[in-house]
């Protein structure tokens, strides 16, 4: 079954680092999304991307981040200079269609300290 | 703002026991979805329900949707162990992102 991958698993980095966390969406789908989750929290939209550019983007994303797809099959989110607020469960996730449902990977922690 | 809000906010049952959790939200929708996540792990989807229909079957799971008052109840019946969870409910404009709700912890006990 295909199944939508992220790396790292779990990332530690010092504040004011920069971040990058890779996924690789589910091959035929064209909507691309990052969310993300504070432990114990709600999950929080942080940006759409369809068709090579953002479609969609909360207030939590701001100048600090940036995605990508540098490749075709690689969906990426950089975190320019974390804090230690940025230190959450990322979650990648895509869809075929721009609704329905939406296909979520395992996630990467990120620690930041 | 379109954000599911589910309640309760945990709910702690027997096995064999039904677990019901409700979501309301904002404004019109074209589907709301519920979602799962076993702790720390990634949101799998359960069931989606469109804006025309008004309940849902899927094996345990039943879903309603009361458009009119803007809310939605996931059932699950006759519940397992491994049924323990957090269940988010998601509304979709269908143009848009997804949002998703607080969640409910389920915790089934043996």
């Amino acid at each position: 079954e295909p199944e939508v991958t992220q790396t790292p698993s779990h990332q530690v980095t010092q504040m004011g680092q920069e971040v990058i966390l890779r996924c690789v969406p589910i091959s035929n789908h064209l909507y691309f999304y990052w969310y993300r989750q504070i432990l114990g929290q709600k999950v929080e939209f942080l940006v759409s991307f369809y068709n090579n550019e953002i479609s969609e983007k909360s207030e939590i994303f701001d100048d600090q981040f940036s995605v990508e797809r540098p490749d075709g099959s690689n969906f990426t989110l950089k975190i320019r200079s974390t804090k230690l607020e940025d230190s959450a469960m990322y979650f990648c996730a895509s869809r075929a269609g721009n609704t329905g449902e939406l296909f979520f990977g395992e996630g990467s922690r990120l620690t930041v300290l | 703002s379109q954000q599911g809000e589910e309640d309760p906010q945990a709910l702690s049952i027997q096995e064999g026991e039904n677990a019901t959790m409700n979501c309301s939200y904002k404004t019109s929708i074209n589907n709301l979805q519920w979602y799962r996540q076993n702790s720390g792990r990634g949101l799998v989807h359960l069931i989606l329900i469109r804006s025309n229909e008004r309940e849902k079957h899927s094996g345990r799971l039943r879903v309603t949707l009361d458009t009119s008052k803007k809310s939605s109840s996931l059932l699950i019946t006759a519940s397992r162990a491994a049924d323990t969870a957090s269940y988010f409910c998601a509304t979709d404009k269908g143009y848009s992102t997804l949002t998703f709700g607080k969640g409910t912890m389920l915790l089934v006990s043996p």
